[in-house]
């Protein structure tokens, strides 16, 4: 069964430092999403992209995020200058053809730990 | 500002009966709903969902019941077993016709399988 994958698992950053986090979509979707969990929170919407192009994004989606789709299968999440706050498990998902559109199928998760 | 509100923390259910978990939700615009049963440290893996023309989607041992005049929804896992066990997140969008909408998710309600 295709499923969406993440990279890497865990990631360790300096506060102030860039990160990229990666994922791979179901390969014939065309709308690809970014949420993040807090610990103890509940899991938020970031950022939706379609068309090579940013769809939707939440007021949590400031200057210091971008996403990109770089090549035919990944899709990131680059965070310019992490903050301690953007600490946080980082879900990429993805819906389109060959299933409901609107339902999202979410990868296992990078977990960003900011020091 | 809780647009998917999950009041149960946690359920505690014998196996072999019927476990019904419960969401509301406050804005009416909301018109796809998502269940997602997630596991610690991985992402949400999605169980079933129903759009508000219907009142009812059943998929085996999962039932999802909606009441639009109450801004209701339920899931229901008949019989429950112990591999039920998981974080159940309740999720909503609202589905303006451009494609991309991000969910907005509850806080979650922790179901114990009770050997």
């Amino acid at each position: 069964e295709p499923e969406v994958t993440q990279t890497p698992s865990h990631q360790v950053t300096q506060m102030g430092q860039e990160v990229i986090l990666r994922c791979v979509p179901i390969s014939n979707h065309l709308y690809f999403y970014w949420y993040r969990q807090i610990l103890g929170q509940k899991v938020e919407f970031l950022v939706s992209f379609y068309n090579n192009e940013i769809s939707e994004k939440s007021e949590i989606f400031d200057d210091q995020f971008s996403v990109e789709r770089p090549d035919g299968s990944n899709f990131t999440l680059k965070i310019r200058s992490t903050k301690l706050e953007d600490s946080a498990m980082y879900f990429c998902a993805s819906s389109g053809p060959g299933t409901n559109t609107d339902t999202q199928y979410f990868g296992p998760g990078t977990r960003l730990t900011v020091l | 500002d809780q647009q998917v509100k999950q009041n149960s923390p946690s359920l505690s259910v014998q196996e072999g009966r019927i476990s019904i978990l419960n969401c509301d939700y406050t804005n009416s615009m909301f018109d796809y709903f998502l269940w997602y049963k997630k596991y610690p440290a991985e992402g949400p893996t999605f169980l079933i969902s129903i759009s508000s023309i219907k009142d009812k989607n059943e998929d085996g041992r999962f039932t999802v019941f909606l009441n639009k005049s109450a801004k209701h929804l339920s899931l229901h896992i008949v019989p429950s077993q112990p591999g039920d066990s998981a974080v159940y997140f309740c999720a909503a969008s609202a589905v303006t016709g451009g494609g991309a909408d991000g969910l907005t998710f509850g806080k979650g309600t922790h179901l114990i399988i009770q050997p």
